[in-house]
């Protein structure tokens, strides 16, 4: 069964400091790795999406990695803002899925200053 | 460019009753998912639409949950009858196509209380 697992599943950080989020997949081949920023009443919102050809994107203060090796992937945010205060999903499209995306249980993320 | 539209916004009801949420998708979009988040999870995924014709709705209860999208743009999602469990926001999202590239945009959600 395709699962998509993240870590942690809550974090607190000081306005200005870098932090990151991990997320790890069973079950492969997959198609490709995105991660969402969910703010509290809203929608997911993409923010980068990687293929298993490529180990890193950079969308501004965010960058995600990828290691299709371990099936691991993370988000670095660097230098937070009281605006990251979010939740951040990551989804994973399986081959062997369609096209359909499995969700990670998200990172909820707080800044505070 | 206008995103996904939902509406209402809440819902709150008494276990039993019945629900029915809209979405209107982005504009030339053929593709629209309906995704139920149950707090503190990430969404999953209960029925896909390409135009007005059902791809996926293998993780819907089909005894309670209905879908349509009559003339391939806007969808309702209905649950009747409601049980307490089916508290949850409820997302809409809509893409271009069904690539395995193709990005997802999202609606804000409806959430619903089921009382």
């Amino acid at each position: 069964k395709n699962q998509v697992e993240q870590s942690p599943q809550s974090l607190i950080i000081l306005e200005g400091k870098n932090c990151t989020l991990q997320c790890n997949y069973t079950v492969s081949p997959f198609s490709n790795l995105r991660w969402y920023k969910q703010d509290t009443g809203r929608g997911p919102v993409s923010l980068t999406i990687m293929t298993f050809s490529e180990n890193t994107k950079s969308n501004g203060r965010y960058t995600a990695t990828l290691d299709a090796d371990t099936k691991q992937s993370s988000l670095h945010i660097t230098a937070s803002q009281l605006s990251d205060s979010a939740s951040y999903i990551c989804v994973v499209t399986f081959y062997n899925a369609g096209n359909m995306l499995t969700f990670g249980g998200g990172t909820r993320l707080m800044v505070k200053p | 460019e206008a995103g996904v539209a939902q509406s209402p916004r809440y819902k709150i009801i008494e276990k039993r009753q019945s629900v029915a949420f809209w979405c209107n998708p982005i504009s030339g979009h053929a593709t629209l998912y309906w995704y139920q988040q149950i707090l503190g999870q990430g969404p999953k995924l209960l029925i896909q639409f390409q135009n007005n014709g059902v791809v996926d709705d293998s993780q819907l209860p089909k005894d309670r949950f209905s879908a349509e999208r009559l003339k391939g743009v806007d969808s309702t999602l209905k649950i009747q009858p409601a049980k307490l469990e089916d508290s949850a926001v409820y997302l809409c999202a809509s893409s271009l196509g069904t690539g395995r590239q193709e990005t997802q945009y999202f609606g804000p959600g409806t959430r619903l209380l089921v009382l």
